[in-house]
């Protein structure tokens, strides 16, 4: 079975500065691995996908991620925080039949001007 | 290009109603999902489908009916809504099966049971 732990439930960065947040998971088997991003009222966006090619995975808006399986870790950052980053961010692990989503509890960033 | 679309987005009802949820995609998608996402609790699966015709409960499918008689429609309904179902509920297609493939969510419907 699958799960995801998001370390953090909310992280508050200034404009200009880095942001990280945290993600362990567990799968029985070989994961993919999602960042999905929620802003207010509206859909979830893909942010960016691990499918056990290259380890660092680039997404969209200058966000990145590393997959680290001896740390179960699939933590997202992005160098500099702009205030249209504020929102809610999802980690998810994918795997069995029918493609099922599991998805963490969130992390609401928070961008101080 | 209109990809998924649900209605209605707001909707208040009463305590023993039945309430439908409509999702459609414009994809041609074979896989769609019902999401229910409540504070504290991210998203949790109430049911899914890999075609017309066939679907499968999720982690949370208890109080609510699905069906899907056409490709691109995949309603939800409450058959008798309770205040514990008060949630936001996406939908969501993804194109194949398999680990690799990215879900596409549609907007979501708020829902407020009193």
């Amino acid at each position: 079975a699958q799960s995801v732990t998001q370390l953090d439930s909310h992280v508050s960065v200034s404009e200009g500065t880095p942001v990280l947040l945290r993600c362990n998971y567990s799968s029985s088997y070989s994961p993919s691995l999602f960042w999905y991003v929620q802003h207010p009222n509206k859909g979830l966006q893909l942010l960016l996908k691990y499918t056990s090619a290259a380890t660092l995975v680039k997404g969209i808006n200058g966000f990145e991620a590393e997959f680290k399986k001896s740390e179960t870790s699939f933590h997202l950052t992005k160098p500099s925080a702009h205030m249209s980053d504020a929102a809610e961010y999802f980690c998810v692990v994918s795997g069995g039949y029918g493609n099922k989503l599991v998805f963490g509890a969130g992390t609401i960033l928070r961008v101080k001007s | 290009d209109a990809g998924i679309t649900q209605s209605p987005r707001y909707k208040i009802t009463e305590t023993g109603r039945q309430v439908t949820l409509m999702c459609h995609q414009t994809w041609s998608h074979s896989y769609m999902f019902w999401y229910r996402q409540d504070l504290g609790h991210g998203l949790r699966l109430i049911y899914y489908s890999a075609a017309a015709d066939i679907t499968d409960k999720g982690e949370v499918p208890d109080g609510y009916v699905v069906s899907r008689s056409k490709t691109e429609n995949f309603p939800l309904t409450l058959e008798s809504a309770t205040r514990s179902q008060t949630s936001v509920y996406f939908c969501a297609s993804s194109e194949e099966p398999g680990l690799q493939e990215t879900q596409y969510f549609g907007p979501g419907t708020r829902l407020l049971v009193l």
